[in-house]
């Protein structure tokens, strides 16, 4: 157990809907990161929060947004949904500094969309 | 440029050793992290490596070499357990980790 938790474990929903997924962080780390993994692909970072601010953005389309919130649990949010979001998506905590940088990830939401 | 390059899948037999080779962009090159991944299940962190040589834990020893620009995870005693994903991941300056497309290692009996 990685100290890291995401609700909810599955999620099935159709296209064109919105969805919010839920990450609370190992106490006391200050960093969250957010990534996609589709079927048999590699991880695809989208998102990098750090005590609250945004610090570094990846691939994250225009139609998903995150935030951290002051309990420093953060937030995904995946609108207009398609296809081709159906994936894994992880959550991961960290201390956010530089250099060692170790994550620990949380168990992932999976995400159909039909 | 900020990409890894892993191969994507490597078969070794139960008992014997094998190497993972990643090779990165030095831009920004703070130190190289392996992570290791089961079919359906969460990334979970094996080593870190910021300065030349070899780090062991275990049967799994991490080396980072920064003058070539490479590094390797080691993986000795093979068990059908470590049939798995391994990703690198090297960390920049701006504390951002950029991933490998990872390799996935098939072990046979």
């Amino acid at each position: 157990d990685s100290g890291v938790t995401q609700t909810p474990k599955h999620l099935i929903t159709a296209t064109g809907q919105r969805v919010t997924l839920r990450c609370s962080p190992r106490s006391g780390d200050l960093s969250v990161y957010w990534y996609q993994q589709s079927l048999d692909q590699g991880l695809q970072f989208l998102i990098q929060y750090y005590n609250g601010e945004e610090r570094a953005k990846g691939n994250i389309l225009e139609r998903f947004s995150a935030q951290q919130f002051p309990d420093l649990h953060s937030e995904l949010n995946l609108s207009s949904l398609e296809l081709g979001d159906s994936a894994l998506y992880f959550c991961a905590s960290g201390p956010g500094l530089a250099g060692r940088n170790e994550q620990f990830f949380g168990p992932g939401t999976r995400l159909t969309v039909l | 440029g900020q990409s890894l390059e892993q191969p994507s899948e490597v078969t070794a037999v139960e008992g014997a050793i094998v190497q993972i080779n990643c090779t990165y962009q030095t831009s920004g090159f703070y130190g190289l992290s392996w992570y290791q991944q089961h079919d359906g299940g969460a990334p979970t962190f094996l080593s870190y490596n910021a300065l030349d040589g070899l780090e062991e834990t275990g049967r799994f020893s991490s080396f980072l070499s920064r003058s070539d620009s490479y590094g390797y995870l080691l993986l000795q005693e093979l068990q059908m357990k470590d049939s798995a994903s391994y990703f690198c991941a090297r960390s920049r300056s701006n504390y951002q980790l950029i991933w490998g497309a990872g390799t996935k290692l098939i072990i046979k009996p």
